[in-house]
């Protein structure tokens, strides 16, 4: 049974600061994992998606990786701002169509 | 392109009502996924429909069922409504096949007194 952690739960930084979120998950045989991030009362915004043949995958200033034989996937967020507060969570495919989430971490990016 | 549309963005209902929610999926897209988000479970996988078909269905009573029309919309139907049904019910469209991201709508709040 597939089962996702992310940790730390709630992270807080001053703007400009590099940070790193972490994913872990128990059934590495999976074919992609998803990143997204949301925003209080409203859904879900897809960030990034690694396939398993990937091992990073880039947009602007956020970089995830992907290293299914240890079960963790980092999201890489480059030079924070009080724009990048959200609640950041990553998913894997348990299905056709079926995400497995994790329990998400919420950031504040202090100005 | 304009995203997923869900609608309403709110709803309140008593113990033992029906509520039916509607999605909208990107244009092009044919699979239609619906979760569920609570404070206490996170985001929990209902159902996924595609082409008109039910592919996929998560842990959740017979209460909740869906379907999917010709033009890819979606609805969902919750019966006998509970208290502990209160949640943000979010769906989401993709093109159906393997390695495709999922996008999200802003969700239906849905409010049991």
């Amino acid at each position: 049974k597939q089962e996702v952690t992310q940790i730390p739960a709630a992270l807080s930084v001053p703007e400009g600061e590099n940070l790193v979120l972490n994913c872990s998950f128990t059934d590495s045989a999976i074919y992609n994992l998803q990143w997204f991030r949301q925003d209080p009362g409203k859904g879900l915004t897809s960030l990034l998606l690694i396939q398993s043949s990937q091992r990073e995958q880039t947009s602007g200033r956020l970089n995830a990786s992907l290293d299914k034989s240890s079960g963790r996937s980092t999201l890489y967020i480059a030079a924070s701002q009080p724009g990048d507060s959200a609640t950041y969570l990553c998913a894997v495919p348990t299905g056709a169509n079926n995400l497995f989430f994790g329990t998400g971490t919420r950031l504040t990016v202090i100005p | 392109k304009a995203g997923v549309t869900q609608t309403p963005r709110y709803l309140i209902k008593t113990r033992g009502q029906q509520v039916t929610l509607s999605c909208s999926p990107i244009s092009g897209h044919r699979s239609v996924s619906w979760y569920q988000q609570t404070p206490g479970q996170g985001l929990q996988f209902l159902f996924e429909y595609f082409s008109e078909t039910q592919r996929n269905k998560g842990n959740f009573p017979g209460r909740f069922s869906g379907r999917q029309f010709s033009n890819s919309r979606s609805e969902m139907n919750v019966s006998t409504l509970e208290l502990g049904d209160s949640a943000l019910y979010l769906c989401a469209s993709s093109y159906g096949t393997d390695n495709q991201p999922q996008h999200f709508g802003d969700g239906t709040r849905l409010s049991i007194l």
